[in-house]
């Protein structure tokens, strides 16, 4: 069974401090995608992450795709309050109809 | 870009009734959708796999009797609670995927409530 293990699954920080978000498998992926969800409301894709040790960057998001395609990092810099919410690392199952499987989610709680 | 619409955002409903819930792909023919279930602060759990014109899949330990799912077009999918408990109160979201397309659309969630 291919799991992804998220880390921390709680975060509360000071504006303006940087941050770290691990996703990590036992298990090679041939993509790992995060995602945003505010409340409320479906997950929003952030990025799709395809070749290992790619780093692709989002404003003051960097994702980070492990050389192996096994684990994926989120490093947002100066974090601002906006940025609360709860962040997804997810990958898909081609031999399983490409079902997408979650990690246990981020909690990201930014304080003014 | 790609579009999915779920409705009803918000269902109230009483205990022993059923809820449907469907899921519609706007502007994409949706060959694969995927329902999730959430629970509060947690992550998103896949329930079942459905593809047009075939039966669902169902991950281990969701009950099929009682989550129903139907994908009768490449734009439909429903589910329906069957019997629905206040256990089953929960954020239910679907996701669609077009065929030769591997990327993931989630609709916007619907919250059920069972009184």
């Amino acid at each position: 069974t291919q799991l992804l293990e998220q880390s921390p699954q709680f975060l509360s920080i000071q504006e303006g401090e940087n941050l770290t978000v691990y996703c990590n498998s036992s298990s090679v992926f041939s993509s790992l995608q995060w995602y945003r969800q505010e409340p409320g409301e479906g997950p929003v894709l952030l990025v799709t992450v395809v070749t290992g040790g790619e780093v692709k960057k989002l404003k003051r998001l960097t994702f980070q795709f492990g050389d192996a395609r096994k684990d994926s990092s989120l490093h947002i810099t100066a974090a601002q309050t906006g940025d609360t919410g709860l962040y997804l690392c997810a990958g898909p199952i081609y031999n399983q109809g490409g079902k997408l499987i979650f990690g246990q989610g981020t909690e990201l709680s930014v304080k003014p | 870009g790609a579009v999915v619409s779920q409705h009803p955002s918000r269902v109230i409903c009483k205990s022993g009734t059923s809820v449907k819930i469907e899921c519609r792909s706007l502007d994409f023919q949706a060959t694969t959708m995927f329902w999730y279930r959430q629970f509060p602060k947690k992550s998103l759990m896949l329930m079942a796999t459905s593809n047009e014109g075939s039966k669902a899949t169902y991950e281990q330990g969701v009950e099929k009797d009682k989550f129903l799912i139907n994908h009768a077009s490449l734009t439909l999918s429903t589910l329906t609670v069957t019997s629905a408990h206040p256990e089953d109160s929960s954020f239910y979201i679907c996701s669609a995927r077009g065929l030769g397309n591997y990327g993931y659309t989630f609709g916007s969630g619907t919250r059920l409530t069972v009184v």
